[in-house]
């Protein structure tokens, strides 16, 4: 089955305390993304990945990194995590160009820093 | 770049009525307009989207329609149902950083 895999689903953590949600995907999908949701702000973008190697800021990438060693996985890091950074997390993928295909979302991670 | 604004932000209808959300966008080179629908608790996932050599696209009871001079398009919904109760996103961009609009819930009242 084609699908976008986000682990964990749920995650609470301390502040400082560094954390990865990983994001994989059997599609072969060239690009992948990160986004954060938030109450009346819509759907973020974080980083995004057109290919291996190749990464690139969103609109908030403050506070947080990714890497692309292979084609399925994204991980997104949080070396220092802050309250301001509990939210709704959406990993996402498709082939390129992104704006016009398809965006396969995982099913999100609900990340709280206390 | 691409400035993505979608109104209405909540919209209520009683089963059966239409439903309307427009999206505006900035950047004239955009060529791919899609909508996605967001169940409570759930993902996004696509609904309908279309290019920008076509004006209109229908799927059942949905439907887009664009207007590339005034950088607009719209998701239109016939004869809602309670299961079209979701929050629904456009998105612009064309290369990598894709823009969301800031979404539109929608309530289907019974």
């Amino acid at each position: 089955e084609a699908q976008v895999t986000q682990n964990p689903r749920y995650l609470i953590t301390v502040t400082g305390k560094k954390l990865t949600v990983t994001c994989s995907q059997n599609m072969n999908h060239e690009y992948m993304s990160w986004y954060r949701q938030d109450p009346g702000l819509g759907l973020r973008q974080i980083y995004y990945s057109m290919n291996v190697e190749v990464t690139d800021k969103g609109d908030v990438p403050e506070g947080y990194k990714v890497s692309r060693k292979e084609k399925r996985n994204f991980p997104l890091i949080l070396e220092s995590p802050s309250p301001n950074q509990t939210s709704l997390y959406f990993c996402a993928s498709s082939s390129l160009p992104p704006g016009g295909h398809t965006l396969h979302f995982g099913n999100g991670t609900r990340l709280t820093v206390t | 770049g691409e400035n993505v604004e979608q109104h209405p932000s909540t919209l209520s209808v009683q089963e059966g009525d239409s439903a309307v959300i427009k999206c505006t966008y900035s950047d004239s080179a955009s060529n791919y307009f899609p909508w996605y629908k967001q169940e409570l608790g759930k993902r996004p996932q696509l609904i309908i989207d279309i290019r920008s050599n076509v004006g209109e696209k229908k799927d059942q009871r949905i439907a887009v329609t664009l207007n590339k001079t005034a950088k607009h398009f719209s998701l239109h919904i016939t004869e809602t149902q309670p299961e079209d109760s979701a929050v629904y996103f456009c998105f612009g961009g064309s290369q990598g950083n894709l823009i969301f609009g800031k979404g539109t819930k929608l309530s289907v009242k019974p």
